[in-house]
């Protein structure tokens, strides 16, 4: 089994609907990310969380919300899905103590039409 | 600013080195890395540098550090079909809470 496992794994829906993207580990770490990967832009953080009650905005937050769940589930929302939020989406995880290596999930790629 | 750029494509013929560049902006990053991704998978650590050291070495990874010109290289030794992938640099800033990545270089192996 995946340490960092990412649901759905593909996904298609409509403009304007609202959408979570689940991520659940089992690496033991507290801190968790979400970002999105876009052709020539990279890897971009949307929300990072360092414990079950710390949520932090990353550089790209708009249109986005999170929910720490538990220590090992870190959930995205689109509340209103755009078509120019259509991407690869990875969650992550690392833990405090290292040396800042992260651990990914495999991706959800997410389609707004 | 926390910019970590990369060109995005480069070719190379099986057999011959790659090496890889990234500049990044943040003087206070403590270590760098380089990230693997392959086709439809996350991204993977491949190696790490400290930003005390100059050169890292392993197996056939070399990673070069010039820290007065903010750059990261990665070269790759007799470079493989299977080396074929995305590779990112990231650096890890603001007291080590933060990591930053590159655009990313899709790495294309050719026979």
């Amino acid at each position: 089994d995946a340490d960092v496992t990412q649901t759905p794994r593909n996904r298609i829906t409509k403009t304007g609907k609202r959408i979570m993207l689940e991520c659940s580990q089992t690496k033991g770490h507290d801190r968790m990310y979400w970002y999105r990967q876009d052709p020539g832009l990279g890897l971009r953080l949307i929300y990072y969380s360092f414990d079950v009650k710390d949520i932090n905005k990353g550089e790209i937050s708009d249109g986005y919300s999170v929910s720490r769940q538990a220590q090992a589930k870190f959930s995205l929302s689109l509340e209103s899905a755009i078509p120019n939020q259509t991407a690869l989406y990875f969650c992550a995880t690392s833990d405090h103590g290292s040396l800042g290596e992260a651990f990914f999930g495999q991706g959800t790629r997410l389609t707004v039409v | 600013g926390e910019d970590v750029e990369q060109s995005l494509f480069l070719s190379v013929r099986e057999g011959d080195s790659s090496v890889i560049n990234c500049t990044y902006t943040d003087s206070s990053s403590t270590y760098l890395y380089w990230y693997k991704q392959e086709p439809g998978a996350g991204l993977q650590l491949l190696t790490y540098i400290f930003s005390n050291m100059d050169m890292k070495q392993d197996q056939r990874l070399t990673v070069l550090l010039n820290k007065k010109d903010k750059h990261l290289s990665l070269r790759i030794a007799d470079t493989q079909t299977g080396d074929s992938a995305i590779y990112f640099c990231a650096e890890l800033t603001e007291g080590g809470n933060k990591l930053t990545f590159g655009t990313g270089t899709q790495l294309k192996v050719e026979l």
